[in-house]
């Protein structure tokens, strides 16, 4: 069965840290690009970062140069490290696969973890 | 950054009605848009994608259409299990970006 199952949410302060995890299986981790997605409280979906299959990294203006995504392919691991936190980041953040053939649509989803920033 | 509207926010039907939800890009991303299904406390579930491939399992149903701007998701003979919220996306250009939702709800 493929599957996806992310850890690390919690409770954090402004300008804290928090590292999420997600691990895969039931497919070739390596062989394809992920993703974290996260919904704010509001229910909105947005897109938060991306690690190609070369290891390459992307991310939207709201988050650069705070977060980084990392993946560990021996493991059919992936990270998000975010740091600098703040209220806006609250938000259920799920790890996902992007489907090559589908043009990244997001074919995978994990369950969510829930990051919660606040004092 | 493209946006993406969906139309209506919220509409309520019967089970065995026909509805059309709308997604517009403020650009045109020729059919790069995908559909997704989320019920409450679930992860969304990806529908459609490249705006009118059935993903597998996924009933017949449902499906979509569309090009360039203007893209519409439909669900023929509404069934209890497809009171749920929906969601398009675009995957044609960096950030990817979701549409607003539309809930579907029990009349």
């Amino acid at each position: 069965e493929v599957q996806l199952v992310e850890s690390g949410g919690g409770l954090v302060q402004p300008g804290g840290s928090l590292r999420l995890s997600c691990t895969a299986s039931g497919f070739t981790f390596s062989k394809y690009d992920m993703h974290w997605v996260r919904q704010t409280p509001g229910k909105r979906l947005e897109w938060v970062s991306v690690i190609a299959t070369s290891g390459a990294a992307y991310y939207p203006a709201s988050v650069k140069g705070r977060f980084t995504i990392s993946r560990q392919n021996a493991n059919s691991s992936l990270y998000l490290q975010m740091n600098n936190l703040r209220a806006e980041d609250t938000a259920v953040y799920f790890c996902v696969r992007g489907d090559f053939i589908a043009h990244d649509a997001f074919d995978v989803w994990g369950q969510g973890t829930l990051v919660t920033v606040s004092s | 950054d493209i946006q993406m509207t969906q139309s209506p926010s919220s509409l309520s039907a019967s089970v065995g009605d026909s509805v059309t939800i709308t997604c517009r890009s403020t650009q045109s991303i020729r059919n790069y848009v995908n559909w997704y299904q989320q019920k409450p406390g679930k992860a969304p579930k990806l529908l459609i994608s490249v705006a009118s491939i059935l993903q597998g399992g996924v009933p017949s149903r449902f499906s979509g259409s569309g090009s360039g701007t203007d893209f519409t998701l439909t669900i023929n003979s509404l069934q209890p299990e497809d009171f749920a919220t929906y969601y398009c996306q675009q995957s044609y250009s960096s950030p990817q970006t979701f549409g607003q939702g539309t809930k579907v709800e029990i009349k």
